[in-house]
């Protein structure tokens, strides 16, 4: 099955920097990459999502970067703020299923 | 738009009784999930539903068991609980399977613990 790894694991920022965490997937054939993030008390809630067949897309602050060939993807937080912070969790759903594999998760804490 | 929700938020019990976790959503998505949360483990899978009267185990189903009467609906039910089932349960639903470019929506959790 699929293998996602995740990190940080902690993530601890200034406000107004940039955060970036890092995932890597095992299965080639994952073709869908969603990020998602979670807030105390809630469930989790997709900010963006990437396919395999483009390199990276945009949101407002939010980025994501996708290396088919490295077989990684990452989030990209610009100016971060204190709202930001929340655990940021990926996925990917891997070839031969159609259920996703999560990371562990980054809790990503943001200082004013 | 009412979306996913779960019920109870919370919920204290005892080892050995039977406590039913519910998870309704009015979207008629097809695919529905229950997962639990854990310190340390991230999100686990514990069944899935790929539409009524249709369940699948996942990574984690020892001492759970759902049924899906209706696509809106799927309880989770622990039948004797045990203290290690004391957690953080999330139900999930998607349009269609998760690998074909459609992301999951998630409830906001029941946490549930077991005295």
């Amino acid at each position: 099955g699929e293998n996602v790894e995740q990190h940080p694991s902690t993530l601890s920022v200034q406000e107004g920097d940039s955060a970036v965490i890092k995932c890597t997937y095992s299965d080639s054939a994952s073709n869908y990459f969603p990020w998602y993030k979670q807030e105390l008390g809630k469930g989790p809630q997709l900010i963006i999502d990437i396919r395999s067949n483009v390199g990276e897309k945009k949101d407002q602050r939010i980025a994501v970067t996708l290396n088919k060939t490295a077989k990684h993807f990452s989030l990209h937080i610009t100016e971060t703020q204190p709202e930001d912070s929340a655990v940021y969790f990926c996925a990917a759903p891997g070839g031969g299923s159609y259920i996703p594999t999560f990371g562990r998760g980054t809790s990503l804490i943001v200082h004013p | 738009d009412a979306g996913i929700t779960q019920s109870p938020r919370y919920k204290i019990t005892e080892t050995g009784r039977q406590v039913t976790l519910m998870c309704h959503q009015t979207w008629s998505h097809s695919y529905m999930f229950w997962y639990r949360q854990d310190l340390g483990h991230g999100l686990r899978l514990i069944y899935y539903s790929a539409a009524a009267d249709i369940t699948d185990k996942g990574e984690v189903p020892d001492g759970y068991v759902v049924s899906r009467s209706k696509t809106e609906n799927f309880p989770l039910t622990l039948e004797s609980a045990t203290r290690s089932q004391t957690s953080v349960y999330f139900c999930a639903s998607s349009l269609s399977p998760p690998s074909s470019n459609q992301p999951q929506h998630f409830g906001d959790g029941t946490r549930l613990s077991i005295l």
